[in-house]
């Protein structure tokens, strides 16, 4: 059973640049042919899909973040991570990974998520 | 920018079948868009209910199953639960390897 979990910084100031990790355990993240997500959630409100990276390295993002997101994979550590620059109020949010397991179908096993604050 | 609809909320009472829709605001919904739904209780993550349309994530109860009505997608839960009381969200395939949630709908039992 693969679990997934996120970590970084709790707070990050406007402007600067939001950095998380997704720690894969239970199974090798460069094995099979899985899509490695990431998805924020801000207060109150709905979930946003921010983008993914699939095994072979391409990736995939939201079209109103793409200029500001990457998303790359570290198979050395078993981990995928998310990276948001020039950070606004706006970008506050839970965060959470995701597996695809079944491929590209929607079915993700999701870690618990963590907030990340934009603050000064 | 097509946006992804959901009803804001619903009720159903206890016992009874309740069914859920995720549309377009341009078009309509079918398979090839890949609907998958989602459920989420205050302050867990979310959970995987039922992807590709129609199949249950491992685990899920058949009281819960996925369709296309129409032009919308939709999730009906059967025989409705206490703890069925929670927010759920759709997601769908535009393409280009894009997914777009819709904005969710909270669903009360009673």
């Amino acid at each position: 059973q693969v679990q997934l979990q996120e970590s970084g910084p709790g707070l990050v100031k406007p402007s600067q640049t939001l950095s998380l990790t997704c720690t894969v355990s239970g199974g090798s993240i460069s094995s099979g042919s899985y899509y490695w997500s990431w998805i924020r959630q801000p207060a109150g409100k709905g979930l946003e899909w921010i983008g993914r990276i699939y095994t072979n390295g391409r990736t995939n993002y939201n079209p109103s973040l793409k200029s500001r997101v990457t998303i790359s994979v570290d198979t050395s550590k078993n981990q995928f991570s998310l990276k948001l620059s020039s950070v606004t109020a706006a970008d506050t949010a839970v965060y959470y990974c995701a597996r695809d397991k079944g491929g590209d179908y929607g079915d993700y096993d999701w870690g618990q998520g963590t907030l990340v604050t934009v603050s000064s | 920018q097509t946006v992804v609809t959901q009803e804001p909320s619903f009720s159903v009472s206890p016992g009874g079948t309740v069914t859920l829709t995720c549309g377009l605001s341009s078009g309509s919904v079918s398979t090839s868009y890949y609907p998958s739904w989602y459920q989420q209780t205050p302050g867990q993550a979310p959970r995987t209910l039922i992807y590709s349309t129609n199949t249950r994530s491992s685990g899920v109860p058949d009281r819960f199953s996925g369709s296309i009505l129409g032009d919308k997608a939709a999730l009906t839960i059967t025989g409705a639960q206490a703890d069925d009381e929670s927010d759920y969200y759709c997601v769908l395939y535009m393409g280009g390897g894009i997914w777009v949630f819709g904005g969710g709908t909270k669903l009360t039992v009673l």
